[in-house]
């Protein structure tokens, strides 16, 4: 089956505790993207990867970090993780071949940073 | 500065009848355009998208309109389902970069 997986769902954590929310698709797609959801904001793009060892800032990448060492992970670092960062978290990928945009996401990771 | 919006946080129509949602951008570099469809407690999932160069494009019940000129596009469902009832985005991109910018989400609730 075709996916998209991130782990943990769930996560609480204290600040300052570094972390990091795993994710790894199974479509042999080049491009993959993280996304935080809050509310009144929608969806904004955090990172986004072009393929192996290509990564870009999104929208808002301050406070994040990310790397691109196989084609199907593309985990995302906390390094010192605030209250401000408390948010759901998904991932996506996509095929640049047949649709950069057509992305298809995770089930999502729901971060609260105490 | 939020560059694609979606003015109405929620919509609520009856079972049957024509949901019409609603988004606006403002970059004019963006040229392709998309619908997402979202449930709780679920990822996003792609429904339905438009390129520039059109200003229609349908797939069965759903329908994505684009006014250019405007900045504008829509998405009617024609019925509306209650499995529709759902959060809609509307995302944009192209241009010289290669992210893709949402909308803030419009909640579909359809009636039985």
């Amino acid at each position: 089956e075709a996916q998209v997986t991130q782990n943990p769902r769930y996560l609480i954590t204290v600040t300052g505790k570094k972390l990091t929310v795993t994710c790894s698709q199974n479509m042999n797609h080049e491009y993959m993207s993280w996304y935080r959801q809050d509310p009144g904001l929608g969806l904004r793009q955090i990172y986004y990867s072009m393929n192996v060892e290509v990564t870009d800032k999104g929208d808002v990448p301050e406070g994040y970090k990310v790397s691109r060492k196989e084609k199907r992970n593309f985990p995302l670092i906390l390094e010192s993780p605030s209250p401000n960062q408390t948010s759901l978290y998904f991932c996506a990928s996509s095929s640049t071949a047949r649709g950069l945009y057509e992305q298809y996401f995770g089930p999502g990771t729901r971060l609260t940073v105490t | 500065d939020q560059q694609v919006k979606q003015n109405s946080p929620s919509l609520s129509v009856q079972e049957g009848r024509i949901s019409i949602l609603n988004c606006d951008y403002t970059n004019s570099m963006f040229d392709y355009f998309l619908w997402y469809k979202k449930y709780p407690a679920e990822g996003p999932t792609f429904l339905i998208s438009i390129s520039s160069i059109k200003d229609k494009n349908e797939d069965g019940r759903f329908t994505v309109f684009l006014n250019k000129s405007a900045k504008h596009l829509s998405l009617h469902i024609v019925p509306s389902q209650p499995g529709d009832s759902a959060v809609y985005f509307c995302a944009a991109g192209g241009g010289a970069t290669n992210k893709l910018i949402f909308g803030t989400g419009t909640l579909l609730a359809v009636q039985p």
